[in-house]
């Protein structure tokens, strides 16, 4: 079975600085993990994605995140915050068989001016 | 083509009325999911469709949940008998594939039991 832990469920940081939220999985075979990001009163849209292809993944709005197997982690990150990267942020791992996400109950980023 | 549509975007009922919700998924995406997101959690995931089955029913918190998707595209969720821990929003995605596929998700039904 597979789940996702998300260390943190507010995050503050200045405007400029490093954003890294944590996202530990627990899986028997490396899964696909996701990360989401929901703006306030928005649905949700996918950042970025892992498959296996490279563990350092890329995603929109300058966010990437490391998969490191030894440590089961997928954390996000982004060099320097932006006022509007104030959000709710998930993280979802899906196994390579059978249908179910599991989504981390979230994570609340605030960026202070 | 267009995204993941909801309806309603917001819907208040009474306690112990019925409700559906319904999502329109995008043209071609065969798998379906359906969430919930109650105030300050993470999304509770509902019921999956395949097609027009649903192989994972699991997340149905109770038999006064169903849903059901036909054509293999709208999909209804319907709450009988509703209750205020049902308050939630309901989230509907749909990806290409149901293994790994991204999902992508609709704006969501606010229902707001009284």
């Amino acid at each position: 079975a597979q789940s996702v832990t998300q260390l943190g469920s507010h995050v503050s940081v200045s405007e400029g600085a490093l954003v890294l939220l944590r996202c530990n999985y627990s899986s028997s075979v490396p899964p696909y993990l996701f990360w989401y990001v929901q703006y306030p009163n928005q649905g949700l849209q996918l950042l970025l994605k892992y498959t296996s292809a490279a563990t350092l993944v890329k995603g929109i709005n300058g966010f990437e995140a490391e998969f490191k197997k030894s440590e089961t982690s997928f954390h996000l990150t982004k060099p320097s915050a932006h006022m509007s990267d104030a959000a709710e942020y998930f993280c979802a791992v899906s196994g390579h068989t059978g249908n179910q996400f599991y989504f981390g109950t979230g994570t609340s980023l605030t960026v202070i001016p | 083509g267009a995204g993941v549509s909801q309806s309603p975007s917001n819907k208040v009922t009474e306690k112990g009325k019925d409700v559906e919700l319904r999502c329109d998924p995008i043209s071609g995406h065969t798998a379906l999911y359906w969430y919930r997101q109650s105030l300050g959690q993470g999304l509770e995931f509902l019921i999956y469709f395949q097609g027009n089955s649903a192989p994972d029913k699991s997340g149905l918190p109770s038999d006064r949940f169903s849903a059901e998707r036909t054509g293999g595209s709208v999909s209804t969720l319907t709450i009988q008998r509703t209750q205020q821990e049902d308050s939630a929003v309901y989230l509907c995605a749909s990806s290409l594939s149901g293994t790994g596929g991204t999902q992508y998700f609709g704006p969501g039904t606010r229902l707001t039991v009284l």
